[in-house]
């Protein structure tokens, strides 16, 4: 159980394009996805905080112009990168947050990988 | 904000020898702290966690010790194989607020 499937798992476009990529929770409801970005050999940022339902929360530095999130449903997750360009290369890996309970923890998605030529 | 400094960066072991990865961070209102394998390429993957009401935690080959008062939390694996090798983050928590990732760990088994 608590499965989390992000689409798609690679993907290359070109500078100036957008790219959307979704992010599922297959096997339960998340009220709660989050959005984070991870350069090679670093750390996990956070980016984003996707509430199903109301606008997501960004965080400091994130241009929410830039990194548009859709949180339409309590399994679906949507960030798209627009106007991509190469320094938005990057790992983008989503998380969500079981719906309802006690429960605080994350369970992480594949991720996807975004080159922008 | 929350400041989580995880050591060491890399680790090397001989297969079958015991692994510790540490962790401190700053806010003691935190009580959540998990810990994840990450391997090349993938999402990272949780292993194990903890509550602020416990001091360890032990799930076969791996376990979780917490120090609230120091603010120190570890990770330690026992017996370690070749596919224990990957990177490993420690993460802290208030609950349902966001999670603050470590720097992570390169560990390395050696066969």
């Amino acid at each position: 159980g608590a499965v989390v499937s992000q689409h798609p798992s690679r993907v290359i476009c070109k500078s100036g394009t957008s790219v959307k990529i979704e992010c599922r929770s297959l096997d339960f409801q998340a009220t709660t996805m989050f959005w984070y970005r991870q350069f090679p050999k670093q750390s996990l940022m956070l980016m984003a905080t996707s509430n199903e339902g109301s606008k997501a929360t960004y965080e400091q530095g994130v241009e929410k112009d830039k990194f548009l999130i859709n949180h339409a449903s309590l399994t679906l997750s949507t960030l798209t990168v627009t106007s991509a360009h190469p320094e938005d290369s990057s790992f983008y890996i989503c998380s969500a947050r079981i719906a309802g309970g006690a429960a605080v923890e994350q369970f992480f998605g594949p991720g996807t990988r975004l080159t922008v030529l | 904000g929350e400041n989580v400094e995880q050591h060491p960066s890399t680790l090397s072991v001989q297969e079958g020898d015991s692994a510790v990865i540490k962790c401190t961070y700053s806010d003691s209102a935190s009580n959540y702290f998990p810990w994840y394998k990450q391997e090349l390429g993938k999402g990272p993957q949780l292993i194990i966690d903890i509550r602020s009401n416990v001091g360890e935690k032990k799930d076969q080959r791996i376990a979780v010790t917490l120090n609230k008062t120091a603010k120190h939390f570890s990770l330690h694996i026992t017996e370690t194989q070749p596919e224990d090798s990957a990177v490993y983050f420690c993460a802290v928590s208030g609950g349902y607020q966001k999670v603050t990732f470590g720097t992570g760990t390169k560990l390395q088994v050696i066969p």
